[in-house]
């Protein structure tokens, strides 16, 4: 069974640090790039980027450059989303997302991770 | 970047009747590979977006036979036959032929 696991909600204030993780099992961590989506309050899905979970290299949208980082853990099957700088703005839930073989569809996403950016 | 456009809301439909969603693309999704880069997605509340449909008209594992898509290249119908309680939720198109992929902005289905 497939499943990724997201780390707990993250209370947070402007100008500070944080960092979610998406912990995958049941399959070979390392034959699919892991996708990051953020949903605001209320609001749509935006694609952040995604992470090549063999290499290493990140692709970011453009408006996620600058302040987003992703990173690997690939002992540990984990990909991990770094928001540095924080901004109000940044409140959201951040979910992980793993495509399905040779479809780009993302088939399998994690619980999400609620992000509050709050003074 | 490519710009996916939905209606925020259905037309309202009545549990066991049929539903349509609409979603347009600001470029074609028709790839040289003959496939078309189309996605539906389901959010249902408090939940995590799921898989509908991948490719414009492929069912995803374990997605009733209910749902079905087609299109041309730049609009696309999500239908649902014989809507249930359990089809209530935010539907997303997405493309993912070209890099930043995009998603609509969801259209939520309204049952009578």
């Amino acid at each position: 069974q497939i499943l990724l696991v997201q780390s707990g909600p993250e209370l947070k204030k402007p100008g500070e640090t944080v960092k979610i993780s998406c912990k995958s099992s049941g399959y070979t961590f390392t034959n699919y790039g892991m996708n990051w989506v953020k949903q605001a309050p209320g609001k749509g899905l935006k694609w952040l980027g995604w992470i090549n979970t063999c290499t290493g290299e990140p692709t970011y949208a453009d408006d996620f450059k600058g302040r987003f980082v992703f990173s690997l853990e690939a002992s540990a099957s984990t990909a991990s989303l770094q928001i540095n700088d924080l901004k109000n703005e940044d409140t959201a839930t951040y979910f992980c997302a793993r495509p399905m073989i040779a479809t780009r569809a993302f088939a399998f996403w994690g619980q999400g991770t609620l992000v509050t950016v709050s003074a | 970047d490519i710009v996916m456009t939905q209606a925020a809301f259905s037309n309202p439909v009545t549990l066991g009747t049929s539903a349509s969603i609409s979603c347009r693309s600001s470029k074609s999704l028709l790839h040289s590979d003959g496939i078309t880069y189309l996605y539906w997605y389901l959010q249902k509340p408090g939940q995590s977006p799921q898989l509908l449909i991948f490719q414009m008209s492929n069912l995803a594992s374990g997605v009733p036979d209910r749902f079905s898509s087609s299109g041309s290249g730049t609009d696309f119908t999500l239908r649902i036959s014989r809507v249930e309680a359990e089809d209530v939720g935010v539907y997303y198109c997405a493309q993912n032929l070209a890099l930043p992929w995009t998603f609509g902005g969801g259209t939520k289905l309204e049952i009578k």
